[in-house]
């Protein structure tokens, strides 16, 4: 069944410094998502993409944060001065519609330092 | 805010029992529902999803929709132990074609052999 990769698995990266989250969508899938989870709380909107352009951003998703469909295949989120606060989970999904379910990556785990 | 509520459990049920699972939410306009499944340190699953009022069943697993209530619940027949996880309510909301999903905070199944 086809599914949702996202690389790495865990990055550790010292306060300050950027960092790039990779995901490949499913192949058929028009619509993409980042999400995020802090440890011990709920799934949280960051942003999504549609059609190369960004369709609704969460006020976490600030002037830090972009992301990027660099080819026909990925899909990535930058964090461009990371702070304490930007460790969690952080979650890639996609989505056929944009009413359809959407099916998540196993997720990177961001530990800032 | 938009909201979605769960009770955070945990919730214990003998192996074979019905677990039922709940949850509310705020957004009167929201048309399409999932339940996700979260093991601990994984990424949620799809289990189900629901767009009409009433049941819609798959294997053990039954989804029931009230949007007069705004009411959401799961049951799951026949427990397993390992059915025991977090089970994330989600709800779509937002603007029609630019929607993301609102989680609630989960509500935790312990299923005893």
């Amino acid at each position: 069944e086809p599914e949702v990769t996202q690389t790495p698995s865990h990055q550790v990266t010292q306060m300050g410094q950027e960092v790039i989250l990779r995901c490949v969508p499913i192949s058929n899938h028009l619509y993409f998502y980042w999400y995020r989870q802090i440890l011990g709380q709920k799934v949280e909107f960051l942003v999504s993409f549609y059609n190369n352009e960004i369709s609704e951003k969460s006020e976490i998703f600030d002037d830090q944060f972009s992301v990027e469909r660099p080819d026909g295949s990925n899909f990535t989120l930058k964090i461009r001065s990371t702070k304490l606060e930007d460790s969690a989970m952080y979650f890639c999904a996609s989505s056929q519609g944009s009413n359809q379910p959407q099916h998540f990556g196993d997720g990177t785990r961001l530990s800032i330092l | 805010q938009k909201e979605v509520e769960q009770n955070s459990g945990p919730l214990s049920v003998p192996e074979g029992a019905i677990a039922s699972l709940n949850c509310t939410y705020s957004d009167r306009v929201s048309q399409s529902f999932f339940w996700y499944r979260q093991y601990s340190g994984k990424s949620p699953e799809l289990i189900m999803s629901i767009y009409s009022n009433g049941d819609k069943e798959d294997g053990r697993f039954t989804a029931q929709l009230n949007k007069a209530s705004q009411y959401v619940s799961l049951l799951i027949r026949d427990s397993q132990p390992s059915d025991s996880a977090t089970y994330l309510c989600a709800v779509l909301s937002g603007s029609t074609g630019f929607q993301k999903l609102v989680f609630g905070t989960g509500t935790r199944l312990l299923v005893s052999p």
